[in-house]
């Protein structure tokens, strides 16, 4: 089983509200993938956690703000977000975040957010 | 700065026919390579992966890599209309004690029937 889940799978916020996104893993993985995809584009990573522990933050801006409770969940926190942010959210997972072996990595259905 | 070229395409082969996708790489110490599909409007899965030089078979796929050439490519035999995605090409590399997909930009299939 190599199931991802997301929820919500449509999102449509104005730029004042605050909500979360929510990603779930129940494969043991112990690396997990916050990613953004707008149309015609490949996903653009925005945060890598290993571990339950941030590894990675591509720069992105403070308005987005990921969250690791446990080794299955994976949450994005959004404020303030700005038009320009509507885009197809990916959550992704992969067994082990070692740096010299490249696991397979999972990606779940995704959060279309729409901000107005 | 770790690159993945793909032709964008886009690419139309006949039903039942050959569809042939293609990969560059820039970094030569890549190890493994990945193939997703994606369907318009959905998240990208996994179809292949290939981590040694030569082929990989898994029913009408077909995976060949190169590292000499730095190259990968997908293979599609009876290519169907339910083929008719955006292939993604992805190669990971280390950084900061994780690792990271690089993607290619996606070649766009279309299989007309």
């Amino acid at each position: 089983d190599t199931e991802v889940t997301q929820t919500p799978k449509h999102l449509v916020m104005g730029m004042t509200n605050k909500k979360s996104l929510k990603c779930e893993q129940h494969m043991g993985h112990r690396a997990m993938y916050w990613y953004k995809q707008k149309a015609k584009k490949p996903p653009e990573l925005m945060f890598v956690y290993s571990y339950e522990k941030l590894s990675i933050n591509e720069s992105v801006p403070s308005r987005f703000s990921p969250e690791c409770p446990n080794s299955s969940l994976l949450n994005l926190h959004l404020h303030a977000l700005q038009p320009e942010d509507s885009a197809l959210y990916l959550c992704a997972s992969s067994q082990e975040p070692h740096w010299d072996i490249s696991y397979e990595q999972y990606f779940g259905p995704g959060t279309r957010l729409t901000v107005t | 700065q770790k690159e993945v070229e793909q032709n964008s395409g886009p690419l139309s082969v006949p039903e039942g026919a050959i569809a042939s996708l293609n990969c560059t790489y820039s970094d030569r110490g890549s190890q493994s390579f990945f193939w997703y599909r994606q369907y318009s409007g959905k998240s990208p899965e996994l179809i292949m992966s290939i981590y040694s030089n030569g082929d990989k078979e898994d029913g009408r796929f077909t995976a060949q890599l190169n590292k000499a050439s730095q190259y990968v490519s997908l293979l599609i035999r009876d290519s169907q209309p339910s083929d008719s995605a955006t292939y993604l090409c992805a190669v990971p590399y280390s950084g900061a004690g994780s690792y990271q997909l690089t993607f290619g930009k996606g070649t766009k299939l279309s299989v007309i029937p």
